[in-house]
């Protein structure tokens, strides 16, 4: 998976239930981020972290959640406050301040039943 | 914050046609400008990228403009084939502030045999 590993592929939720995804990374990277991809919507950024112990917001962070404990691990919570949590969740890492691009996962498919 | 539009969002071409998505950004401190190509189920994978000192790089049979004045670039694919169906995402980012890329809504290439 180039580095980047996401788990698990598919996953289903009841409504209210919290969900965790995992993403994690052999590349030594920095910085990771996590992404959600609706169709026609693009990628919207909802965290992202450029050290261990710190994250950012970003556009969408509304009913998510993140730590950043490891340097290789940076999991995301899908909380019951997500009105729409139904997605494609990908998570990306860099190297910080490298104008590189990013190394993305293969993706989180999440379906609330 | 920094805001990408992306058109169009569907193109079809024929076979050998050329294919040109164009993108326009907001933030003027925006320096790195990558695009990604999505085939159907995949992740999205850096297919070039260039950078605010450079006005254009090409890559085999793709290439990338940049107008830093008009805050627009353009990705060009020439001699198209049937492998360059996918979604294409263009994207923007300023490596100096965080290293958060913003991206486009996408454009979902078709190519006609």
């Amino acid at each position: 998976d180039g580095g980047i590993t996401q788990s698990p592929k598919y996953l289903f939720r009841k409504e209210g239930q919290n969900v965790t995804l995992s993403c994690e990374q052999n590349l030594n990277h920095d910085a990771m981020y996590w992404y959600r991809q609706d169709p026609g919507q693009g990628l919207r950024l909802i965290y992202y972290s450029q050290i261990v112990n710190d994250f950012q917001k970003g556009d969408i962070a509304e009913g998510y959640s993140v730590s950043r404990e490891k340097k290789e691990s940076f999991p995301l919570t899908v909380t019951s406050a997500q009105k729409n949590p139904t997605a494609f969740y990908l998570c990306a890492s860099s190297i910080a301040g490298t104008s590189n691009g990013y190394t993305f996962g293969s993706g989180t498919r999440l379906t609330v039943v | 914050g920094e805001n990408v539009e992306q058109h169009p969002s569907t193109l079809s071409v024929q076979e050998g046609d050329s294919a040109v998505i164009k993108c326009t950004y907001s933030d003027s401190a925006s320096n790195y400008f990558p695009w990604y190509k999505q085939e159907l189920g995949k992740r999205p994978q850096l297919i070039i990228d260039i950078r605010s000192n450079v006005g254009e790089k090409k890559d085999q049979r793709i290439a990338v403009t940049l107008n830093k004045t008009a805050k627009h670039f353009s990705l060009h694919i020439t001699e198209t084939q049937p492998e360059d169906s996918a979604v294409y995402f263009c994207a923007a980012s300023s490596m100096n502030r965080d290293d958060k890329i913003i991206f486009g809504k996408g454009t979902r290439l078709h190519i006609l045999p």
